[in-house]
């Protein structure tokens, strides 16, 4: 079974509008973490927002927001004021419980492309 | 900037090669983790170290290998290399490898197999 699944293959957005791109999990661990990052197409993946599944509080960093709904197990990223430069692929990510050894894997999904309009 | 340094950018070589794929972490990053990422799996975790040893693995062929150095720095080695292998690699490091701690990814490798 899919531990992440992101439902939007693509997504438009017009400049300057919000856009939410979604993500729901799968798990049983009742310590978790969310991550989003954002690969645009020269390649890199960048860090963007990461939520703990104990925060109280939405993570915010800068236009990015985490909404994030336990009981529905959804991790939806809110890109506020888009800009042009927010086109990209962006993946979420959830890291569960250690593992034997004590690592933490973040597992990926399949990644939403978002194009922003001017 | 990641502060996440990969060598070579892009790699293309025949099947039935060896390649060795470098990997340099953020300065007082102790983990390092790789990932191969392709249009078919998505992106796949290989196997993560944490100073010099090896602390997970996943999805490697055992036609991979890896290693973390001393001096942290990481290789990852594919061997016998067949055109699925063909993908961009990715190394990511994190400072304490605990379950808050993002990854931090370099720009990748991407491999190319003819």
């Amino acid at each position: 079974a899919q531990k992440i699944t992101q439902t939007q293959p693509g997504m438009f957005v017009q400049e300057k509008e919000a856009v939410t791109l979604d993500c729901t999990y799968d798990t049983s661990d009742p310590s978790y973490g969310l991550f989003w990052y954002k690969q645009p197409s020269s390649g890199e993946m960048i860090f963007l927002i990461y939520q703990g599944s104990y925060d109280q509080q939405n993570a915010t960093e800068g236009r990015y927001s985490l909404n994030f709904q336990k009981a529905r197990k959804s991790a939806n990223l809110v890109i506020s004021a888009s800009q042009l430069g927010d086109s990209a692929m962006y993946f979420c990510a959830m890291r569960e419980g250690p593992r034997a050894g004590g690592s933490y894997i973040p597992t990926f999904g399949r990644g939403t492309s978002l194009i922003v309009h001017p | 900037d990641s502060g996440v340094t990969q060598t070579p950018k892009h790699l293309i070589t025949a099947t039935g090669q060896r390649v060795t794929l470098r990997c340099s972490p953020r300065s007082g990053d102790l983990s390092v983790y790789w990932y191969q990422q392709s249009l078919d799996q998505g992106l796949q975790f290989l196997i993560q170290y944490y100073n010099g040893e090896e602390r997970a693995k996943g999805n490697i062929l055992e036609r991979f290998s890896a290693q973390q150095f001393p001096d942290l720095h990481s290789e990852l080695n594919l061997s016998s290399l067949e055109l699925g292998d063909s993908a961009l690699y990715f190394c990511a490091s994190s400072d304490r490898g605990t379950g808050d701690s993002p990854l931090h990814f370099g720009n990748g490798t991407r491999l190319t197999v003819t």
